[in-house]
């Protein structure tokens, strides 16, 4: 089965940081783009990072840029959003996302990140 | 990366069909065949119903089709059923490697 599963989300202080993780199985990870994507309680979907296959490209929404790193381990099958400098607006579910034919195809079922102060 | 415009909420009546625009630029939209939409339905992952403007992916019922002109794309749902009531994003890609969602609409079935 085609799946991919977030985790590491949880609570964390204004100015903290957080690394979530997404492994994959069912597919050809190491010939896969990945994403992130976030969902604000209550707000939309947003496109927060993408990855190549073999990690050689890295590209980000201007609100993450510079805070935010995505990396992953093909070995592990895994895609990683180091996330630093953490601030309220960042609260949400964390989605990674498998992109395939202009789209993303797959979809975990996202970490919660909730950032307090 | 502004984020795509589509109506907050849309709504029909069971077995109408009822149409959900996603507007963007040259930049995005208008510029590629990489449109896509998605189906949320409260508390769960969103789920791909279409891509490339107008594919659909095998499992999506025939009823839900898409298109484009210009820098507008649309989601249509035909025969609407009670289960398509949910909120629908579209996405398109946006140059380099970037990609762009929409702020997502509200599907009611009256």
């Amino acid at each position: 089965e085609v799946q991919l599963v977030e985790s590491g989300g949880g609570l964390v202080q204004t100015g903290g940081s957080l690394r979530l993780s997404c492994v994959a199985s069912g597919f050809t990870f190491s010939g896969i783009w990945m994403s992130w994507v976030r969902q604000a309680p209550g707000k939309g979907l947003e496109w927060l990072a993408n990855i190549k296959e073999d990690g050689s490209e890295k590209s980000y929404v201007d609100s993450v840029k510079g805070r935010f790193t995505i990396s992953r381990d093909n070995a592990k099958n895994s895609v990683y959003l180091q996330m630093n400098s953490l601030r309220a607006e960042d609260t949400a579910v964390y989605h990674c996302a498998r992109v395939s034919v202009g789209s993303f195809d797959i979809w975990g079922q996202g970490t919660k990140v909730t950032v307090s102060s | 990366q502004s984020a795509l415009t589509q109506p907050p909420s849309a709504s029909g009546s069971p077995g109408q069909s009822v149409t959900i625009s996603c507007t963007g630029t040259s930049s995005d939209v208008g510029g590629y065949n990489y449109v896509s939409w998605y189906q949320q339905h409260p508390g769960k992952a969103p789920k791909r119903m279409i891509y490339e403007v107008s594919k659909r992916p095998s499992g999506v019922p025939d009823r839900f089709s898409g298109s484009k002109s210009g820098n507008t794309a649309s989601l249509t749902v035909s025969g609407l059923q009670a289960e398509d009531e949910a909120d629908y994003y579209c996405s398109s890609f946006a140059g380099r490697t970037d990609w762009v969602f929409g702020g997502g609409t509200k599907l009611t079935v009256l």
